[in-house]
């Protein structure tokens, strides 16, 4: 299984701040990565996929980078409803695998 | 749009089994494929398998294998994940989602949680 590792898990900063996820995978995914945001209590939200390709209705000030196994999610000025946890995903190949989540908080 | 809308909150004891549901709307219910992952409690993602709702294929991760399985019926947009011999580390939100056109999963249910508890 493709193992997939982010960093950092908790990441404190506030609003206008420029935050950047790092997610590395056990091996090559090409492209194949997608970021989500989620909140509590609620259901995974894609923001980001083929790496760098932003999903319809996501706000420009997300933006994704990388391919093989270095990607980042780069957040160019937080907003308060951007306080959420972080998930990388690839899908590569089977099993899909998800990162451990980072925690953006104030 | 499209909607995932999954049933409600389940209590088992373990060794039983529990199946939940998943009604798709919005969009062909045999045009794309539906994934099951779910999350224990203040934990992260994790990938169950998948349905193909057209054929009814199947392919399950391998920490499942044996004790999961996914089947629809087309004739109402339902998928659905049968997960047996429970036990309290499967307590957790399962979530069923959609894979769209970008090869990724683009729509999810609301979830159901789970509870494994004697």
């Amino acid at each position: 299984d493709i193992q997939m590792t982010q960093s950092p898990s908790t990441l404190s900063a506030s609003v206008g701040d420029r935050v950047t996820i790092t997610c590395r995978a056990s091996q090559s995914i090409s492209s194949w990565l997608a970021w989500y945001q989620q909140k509590p209590g609620k259901a995974p939200k894609l923001l980001i996929y083929k790496a760098s390709s932003l999903e319809s209705g996501v706000p420009s000030s997300f933006s994704g980078s990388g391919s093989g196994t270095e990607f980042t999610l780069t957040i160019s000025s937080l907003q308060p409803d951007d306080f959420a946890t972080y998930y990388c995903q690839q899908y590569n190949s089977f099993p899909w695998t998800f990162g451990q989540g980072t925690k953006v908080e104030i | 749009q499209v909607q995932l809308v999954q049933s409600g909150a389940e209590v088992k004891k373990p060794g039983a089994s529990v199946k939940v549901s998943c009604k798709a709307s919005g969009y062909t219910f045999t045009g794309d494929y539906i994934h099951w992952v779910r999350q224990a409690p203040g934990q992260g993602l994790e990938w169950m398998g998948w349905i193909n709702p057209h054929s009814g294929s199947t392919n399950y991760a391998q920490k499942f294998q044996g004790r999961v399985t996914m089947t629809r019926d087309t004739s109402i947009s339902t998928a659905y994940v049968e997960l047996f011999s429970l036990r309290s580390d499967d307590t957790a939100v399962y979530y069923c989602a959609r894979r769209g056109m970008h090869l990724v999963v683009d729509s999810w249910g609301q979830g159901t949680l789970v509870t494994v508890s004697s």
